[in-house]
């Protein structure tokens, strides 16, 4: 079945620092890849997404490539601030004439950022 | 994007009561989803909302005990019943088919 695996957190950067977060999925067909964030006390909301490979989703500074041939998702930010301090969260959603829209989650990586 | 809204969001409970959540959206939406998120973990599909017939419930759910109602496009509701410790979690409606979006979540501790 799909799945999603995230690297494990919590991680923890200074102000200013770069920003890997790993996610990895397993999918049949060609999913929609989503990465969502989550402040402390809020519900979800949409960071990027990228619907097909090689596509690049973008928003607030944060990038990530859909890479179908290591079936990546990884997301990236040049320069962390104390405010993207968050539990972000890699999802994938099937695609093709199964779609239900159904979204299935990583575990959730937790980011730090230090003054 | 639609505007989400969801009541309570939160509550504490006594086990073995029961607690219907509310989610209303702006917007007639097709696809309305519910999901649960435990302490410090990953959100997980209850079910989903199928307005005018029954919802669809995922693997390890059932209707018994996690009831939802989808009278309309813009509205369903939720209830947790017969309620333990175990489901002390954030409960979170999202919709959308393509892109989910979610609503603000309901914070629920049971005693």
């Amino acid at each position: 079945g799909n799945s999603v695996t995230q690297m494990e957190g919590p991680v923890t950067l200074s102000e200013e620092a770069f920003l890997t977060i790993n996610c990895t999925y397993t999918a049949t067909g060609y999913p929609s890849l989503f990465w969502y964030v989550q402040y402390p006390g809020e519900g979800l909301q949409l960071l990027l997404k990228a619907t097909k490979a090689d596509d690049k989703g973008s928003n607030k500074g944060f990038e990530a490539t859909y890479r179908k041939e290591t079936t990546s998702f990884h997301l990236e930010k040049g320069s962390v601030q104390v405010s993207d301090s968050a539990v972000y969260f890699c999802a994938l959603s099937s695609s093709g004439s199964s779609n239900t829209g159904k979204l299935i989650f990583g575990q959730g990586t937790t980011l730090q950022v230090k003054p | 994007s639609a505007v989400i809204s969801q009541k309570p969001s939160r509550d504490i409970c006594q086990r073995g009561t029961s607690l219907t959540i509310q989610c209303q959206v702006d917007s007639q939406v097709t696809m309305m989803f519910w999901y649960r998120q435990q302490p410090g973990q990953s959100l997980t599909l209850i079910a989903t909302a199928n307005q005018g017939s029954e919802a669809t419930y995922e693997s390890g759910f059932v209707i018994d005990k996690f009831p939802i109602s989808r009278p309309n496009l813009t509205f369903s509701t939720l209830t947790v019943s017969n309620m333990s410790p175990e489901d002390s979690s954030i409960y979170l409606c999202s919709v959308g088919s393509e892109t989910q979006y979610f609503g603000p979540g309901t914070r629920l501790l049971v005693l």
